[in-house]
C-alpha cells in the first residue's frame, strides 16, 4: 500500500483479555517504531526495529507488552492481561533508512480497555 | 534519553492572530523535526532542522533552530483554522530512535 496501514482502527476489549494490534509498514522502509498516545497527550516511545537487528525495546511499560516483526515486514504489539491504563491509541510509524529521519505514521489503533 | 519539553502545552487564540510555540532541551539536538497532528490522524513532519541558527519557512509557518541547538521555535502567522492541530517537536532519542515532547494543543477560533 501507499502508506502505514495499522488494523484494528478500534478495539473494544476487557479488562485482563490479550489483545494484538498489527502494522504494516510502508514497502522498502527498514525502521518501524509503535508508540503509544494517551488521551490529550504527546507520544510516549514503546519500541524500534531496524532491519534484522535487535530491537530496542526500552520503552515498553511491563512485560504484558511485546512486539515481533518479520523481517523487514508487518509487526504486531501485543498487550497481555490488558488494564485499564493500556487504553490510548497506538500509532505505528516508518522511516527509511537507518537514521532518524522522516517518520510516516499510521492512522493509530484505539483501544479501549473496559 | 533525551527530554523535550514544548510550550505552552495549549494555545487557543483568534483567527488573524500570530503565535510561537518552543520545544526546549537540555541535550543538544543532533537535529529536530517538527510535526503537525490532526484529530483522528497520525502526525505528519512539516520540517526538519538540522545547523544551528537555521531558519526554514513554510508558507505562514516560520521555523527557527537555536543557535546552540538546544531549542527550536514555531511562528505562525496570520493563523487560520486550518492551522488548528496538536504540533510536536521530536528528535533523536540515542541508539536512532525518535522521542517527541508532549506537544502544543492549538486552537484557531473563526
Amino acid at each position: 500500500g501507499a502508506g502505514v496501514s495499522q488494523s484494528p482502527s478500534n478495539k473494544v476489549t476487557e479488562k485482563g483479555k490479550d489483545v494484538e494490534l498489527r502494522c504494516d509498514p510502508i514497502s522498502g522502509h527498514t525502521a518501524l517504531y509503535w508508540y503509544r498516545q494517551r488521551l490529550g497527550q504527546g507520544l510516549e516511545f514503546l519500541i524500534y526495529f531496524q532491519g534484522n537487528s535487535a530491537p530496542d525495546k526500552s520503552g515498553l511499560p511491563s512485560d504484558r507488552f511485546s512486539a515481533e516483526r518479520t523481517g523487514e515486514s508487518v509487526s504486531t504489539l501485543t498487550i497481555q492481561r490488558t488494564q485499564q491504563e493500556d487504553s490510548a491509541v497506538y500509532l505505528c510509524a516508518s522511516s527509511f533508512g537507518t537514521k532518524a529521519g522522516e517518520l510516516f505514521f499510521g492512522e493509530g489503533s484505539r483501544l479501549t480497555v473496559l | 534519553t533525551q527530554l523535550l519539553e514544548q510550550s505552552p502545552q495549549f494555545l487557543s487564540i483568534q483567527e488573524g492572530e500570530n503565535l510561537t510555540v518552543y520545544c526546549n532541551s537540555s541535550s543538544v539536538f543532533s537535529s529536530l523535526q517538527w510535526y503537525r497532528q490532526e484529530p483522528g490522524e497520525g502526525p505528519v513532519l512539516l520540517v526538519t532542522v538540522v545547523t544551528g541558527g537555521e531558519v526554514k519557512k513554510l508558507k505562514r509557518l516560520t521555523f527557527q533552530f537555536g543557535d546552540a541547538r538546544k531549542d527550536s521555535s514555531l511562528h505562525i502567522t496570520a493563523a487560520q483554522p486550518g492551522d488548528t492541530g496538536l504540533y510536536l517537536c521530536a528528535s533523536e532519542g540515542g541508539a536512532q530512535k525518535l522521542v517527541f515532547g508532549q506537544g502544543t494543543r492549538l486552537t484557531i477560533n473563526p
